[in-house]
C-alpha cells in the first residue's frame, strides 16, 4: 500500500462544474495536509493546507480533512480552464518534515 | 510572501561536464531546503534534504558524490550534478521549508525548478 494515494485521473468536468479531489493516506498519526496544483512543465505551487478535521475554505477551493478515515480532500467550485492542472497531495511526516506525494490527479476543466 | 527562486532556469551541458543549481528563499530563512527530481510524467521524486551548516540527507538509490549539494547558508542550497551524463536530464524543483507556529504547521515552498538538458 502507498503511503499517499490519488486517482490519477483525467478527471474531466465542464467549466463552472465543482472537481472533488480525494486522497488517502496510510499513516495514521499524520498531522500535516498540503495540496498542490503543478500546471504542465512548471513547480508544484501550495494550494491550501489543513491540519485539523473538517473543512477549510480559500475562495474557490476548499479542502476537506477526515483523520479517521485518513482521507483529505479538494473541491473546487466553478471550475475554470485555467484550474487545468495536476493536484498533488502531500502528507508531512512527522520526524524530518519530508513531504510525502501521491502520484497526483490531472484535472481538466472542459469549456 | 515565502518566495523561492532558483537559478539557472534552463541548462544545456555536455557529457562529463559539471552543472551548478542554486536554490534561494527569498523573503525567508530556511534552515531546510529540499531537492528533488521530477521525469516527464511522473511525481516528485526526493533526491535529499539540505540542512543549513550540516551534510545533506540523501534519499535511498541517490549517489551522494554524484548529487553535491551545499548548503552554506539560511537562504541559499546548491545542487551541483557531476560528471552530468545523458541520463541525469531532467527537472529539478527545490523547496524550502518555512517554520510555522509549531513544527507540524510548516510548509514546504517550491522553486521554479531547473530543467537540465545533457548531451
Amino acid at each position: 500500500q502507498k503511503e499517499v494515494e490519488q486517482n490519477s485521473g483525467p478527471l474531466s468536468v465542464p467549466e463552472g462544474a465543482i472537481a472533488s479531489l480525494n486522497c488517502t493516506y496510510s499513516d495514521r498519526g499524520s498531522q500535516s495536509f498540503f495540496w498542490y496544483r503543478q500546471y504542465s512543465g512548471k513547480s508544484p505551487e501550495l494550494i491550501m493546507s489543513i491540519y485539523s478535521n473538517g473543512d477549510k475554505e480559500d475562495g474557490r477551493f476548499t479542502a476537506q480533512l477526515n483523520k479517521a478515515s485518513q482521507y483529505v480532500s479538494l473541491l473546487i467550485r466553478d471550475s475554470q480552464p485555467s484550474d487545468s492542472a495536476t493536484y498533488l497531495c502531500a502528507v508531512k511526516r512527522n520526524q524530518g518534515g519530508k513531504l510525502i506525494f501521491g502520484q497526483g490527479t490531472e484535472l481538466s476543466v472542459k469549456p | 510572501g515565502a518566495v523561492v527562486s532558483q537559478h539557472p532556469s534552463r541548462v544545456i551541458c555536455k557529457s562529463g561536464t559539471s552543472v551548478k543549481i542554486e536554490c534561494r528563499s527569498l523573503d525567508f530563512q530556511a534552515t531546510t531546503m529540499f531537492w528533488y527530481r521530477q521525469f516527464p510524467k511522473q511525481s516528485l521524486m526526493l533526491m535529499a534534504t539540505s540542512n543549513e551548516g550540516s551534510k545533506a540527507t540523501y534519499e535511498q538509490g541517490v549517489e551522494k558524490d554524484k548529487f553535491l549539494i551545499n548548503h552554506a547558508s539560511l537562504t541559499l542550497s546548491t545542487l551541483t550534478v557531476t560528471s552530468a551524463h545523458p541520463e541525469d536530464s531532467s527537472f529539478y524543483i527545490c523547496s524550502a521549508r518555512a517554520l510555522g507556529p509549531a513544527a507540524f504547521t510548516d510548509t514546504q515552498y517550491f522553486g521554479p525548478g531547473t530543467r537540465l538538458t545533457v548531451l
